[in-house]
């Protein structure tokens, strides 16, 4: 039974607008929520993260909303440029999980058109 | 730079075949994980460690053993490969708690 869940396996949008991947996840013991960006043929790469004790995190282009009530994440990018075309995962932990052990989305494919 | 590098990026098998998955981090992470990747399933967790000789099932182990002889190194083991097991493999390391991933580059296995 997936905890984190993805319900839009595709994302098409134009350079320069807007990009909103969500996420939602059942589990209400995760408290630290990252996404990851992959290219084919490569590992995943680390993107952008938060912490349950806020509700928004801003890196650049980037930013990761938490909505902790409806147990529900989302990334915006903004502007989208055609480099972001890729395969995006949300990912959850625990911190009572000793390990860290992260649970993925089933991924968004992100696809950028000129 | 640090790094997590698994050993191969493609590997065709044979049904049968006892199959090798290294995968070797430098950052000194006490643990270390093994995905697959499938279309529309996204990242499963197969095997943990979180020391040297310790080791964790996940969510799928079934078919799978691990090997962690040295901090650095991980091994997945496929005991006789079946066509069920051609998947994506990708092997992660991290500090622990709220510390997220390093992830390697993955292999991409096809079992014939």
């Amino acid at each position: 039974d997936q905890q984190v869940k993805q319900n839009s396996p595709s994302l098409s949008v134009q350079e320069g607008r807007i990009s909103i991947l969500n996420c939602d996840y059942t589990n209400s013991m995760f408290d630290y929520f990252l996404w990851y960006k992959k290219y084919p043929a490569e590992g995943p790469t680390f993107l952008i993260s938060i912490s349950s004790i806020k509700d928004k995190n801003e890196d650049g282009r980037f930013t990761v909303f938490l909505n902790k009530s409806a147990k529900h994440l989302s990334l915006h990018i903004v502007p989208s440029q055609p480099g972001d075309s890729a395969v995006y995962f949300c990912a959850a932990s625990a911190s009572t999980d000793s390990w860290g052990k992260l649970q993925f989305g089933a991924g968004t494919q992100v696809v950028v058109t000129p | 730079d640090v790094k997590v590098t698994q050993s191969s990026r493609y590997l065709v098998k044979r049904t049968g075949e006892k199959v090798f998955l290294e995968c070797v981090q430098d950052m000194d992470h006490e643990n270390m994980f093994w995905y697959r990747q499938d279309p529309g399933l996204g990242l499963r967790l197969i095997y943990f460690s979180y020391d040297v000789k310790m080791k964790e099932k996940g969510d799928i182990p079934e078919g799978y053993s691990v090997s962690r002889e040295k901090k650095e190194r991980f091994s997945l083991i496929l005991e006789s490969a079946s066509t069920n097991q051609t998947s994506m493999y990708l092997c992660a390391s991290s500090f622990g708690p709220n510390y997220g991933y390093t992830f390697g580059s993955g292999t991409r296995l096809t079992v014939v």
